[in-house]
């Protein structure tokens, strides 16, 4: 299986911040990465795909980077709607896996 | 506008079997790959399985001896059994639609969830 590793596990940030959160690949995946966002008892919902590319209606301030084994999703400037849990997700192979998450918290 | 509508007990004893269905709206069941996806507190987010309307599934090896994934295209729905459950089942199971062409292999629409709950 290719394991996928989320940090920081917690960010606290206040509104306007630029935050950064990073994902590690156990091995190559090209660009077959997408990035998640989940609310309280809701389902995630999905926000970048193939690393970088922004699924329609997600806001601009959004970017994903990265290929191989290091990616980043940033938050250009945090708005309240943002405070969230983050996941990422290989799509390279089988089984499919997801990192453990990063919460962005109000600091 | 795509829809997945989940249910299925909630409360298990260990040993018994899991079971759950979801039903899809919005879109053709024929069209795409469905899954089972659960969101546990030792895990986080896990990749059960998958069917196709052809009955053509794919499973995580870690939990592929306790699974079975069926499709049912004539009611557009799907349905998951897990055998065997243990506390470490416990969680929250969303059905999703994998997605096509450019988003081949990740998820792009969720079931509302199922919380879970084995307890004796």
């Amino acid at each position: 299986d290719i394991q996928v590793t989320q940090s920081p596990s917690t960010l606290s940030a206040s509104v306007g911040d630029r935050v950064t959160i990073t994902c590690r690949a156990s091995q190559s995946i090209s660009t077959w990465l997408a990035w998640y966002q989940q609310k309280p008892g809701k389902a995630p919902k999905f926000l970048v795909y193939m690393a970088s590319t922004l699924e329609s209606g997600v806001p601009s301030r959004f970017s994903g980077s990265g290929s191989g084994t290091i990616f980043t999703l940033t938050i250009s400037s945090l708005q309240p709607d943002d405070f969230a849990t983050y996941y990422c997700q290989q799509y390279n192979s089988y089984p499919w896996t997801f990192g453990q998450g990063t919460k962005v918290e109000t600091k | 506008q795509v829809r997945l509508q989940q249910w299925g007990a909630g409360l298990l004893k260990p040993s018994e079997t899991l079971s759950l269905t979801c039903a899809v709206y919005g879109t053709s069941i024929s069209d795409y790959y469905w899954s089972w996806i659960r969101q546990t507190p030792g895990k986080g987010l896990e990749w059960i399985g998958e069917v196709h309307h052809s009955g053509s599934t794919n499973f995580n090896p870690s939990l592929n001896s306790r699974v079975a994934i069926s499709v049912d295209t004539s009611n557009s729905q799907f349905s998951m059994s897990l055998s065997s459950v243990t506390a470490a089942d416990t969680g929250v199971y969303y059905c999703a639609r994998l997605g096509k062409d450019v988003y081949n292999g990740l998820f792009d629409s969720w079931g509302q969830g199922t919380r879970v709950t084995v307890s004796s």
